[in-house]
């Protein structure tokens, strides 16, 4: 089975510096990987999606992911964090071969954005 | 792109009522539709996959008996509480998938904005 760990809890950016996200993935093959983003009493957002070809994704919000297979990671990144971008991110993975299965998310990381 | 849509935004119920949330997908049929569970600040467990027109699939440790999934047709799936409890006070979130043409399409999951239930 696939699993998904966001090895940060929570992470502190200034407003205006970069910032990545951290996610590592666990699937015996190249799996489906998306990151969401939720605000506080919101449902969640689709940020962008990897399911096969470049493995650098854009996404909305600025917003872009790689993906490295070597690593088994799909790592959230934003050149330049704004104060609207403080929310809680979780990466996903989907099971290509396993047919119409739910999404397998990580624990989240929480954003704080400072000026 | 594909909305989907939660009613209501907010409930709050007495014990021992029960309590309905409806899934609708606005724009598109939704084959799957999926029920969450979130505690604050943590993720989103999953309790039940609704196919349309067949019995939703529980995750171990949801009751079936207690969330009642329906989901009768392909715009709609409903959750209910039944005999609500405060230790049933959650955020639910639902989220659909369209099952289009390419393999990839249904893990496109599409989330709704979440229903605050609280139970008193």
């Amino acid at each position: 089975a696939q699993s998904v760990t966001q090895p940060d809890i929570h992470i502190t950016v200034s407003e205006g510096a970069s910032l990545e996200l951290r996610c590592n993935y666990s699937y015996g093959a190249t799996p489906y990987l998306f990151w969401y983003v939720q605000s506080p009493g919101q449902g969640l957002q689709l940020l962008l999606k990897y399911f096969s070809g470049d493995t650098l994704v854009q996404g909305i919000k600025g917003f872009e992911a790689e993906f490295k297979r070597s690593q088994s990671s799909f790592n959230l990144r934003k050149p330049s964090v704004h104060w609207s971008d403080a929310a809680e991110y979780f990466c996903a993975v989907g099971a290509p071969l396993s047919g119409n299965t739910p999404l397998v998310f990580g624990k989240g990381t929480r954003l704080s954005v400072i000026a | 792109g594909a909305v989907v849509s939660q009613h209501p935004s907010r409930v709050i119920c007495k014990s021992g009522t029960s309590v309905k949330i409806e899934c609708r997908s606005l724009d598109f049929q939704a084959t799957t539709m999926f029920w969450y569970r979130q505690f604050p600040k943590q993720s989103l467990m999953l309790m039940a996959t609704s196919n349309e027109g067949s019995k939703a699939t529980y995750e171990q440790g949801v009751e079936k008996d207690k969330f009642l999934i329906n989901h009768a047709s392909l715009t709609l799936s409903t959750l209910t509480v039944t005999s609500a409890h405060p230790e049933d006070s959650s955020f639910y979130i639902c989220s659909a998938t369209g099952g289009g043409a390419s393999p990839s399409s249904s893990y496109e999951q599409y989330f709704g904005p979440g229903t605050r239930l609280t139970v008193t």
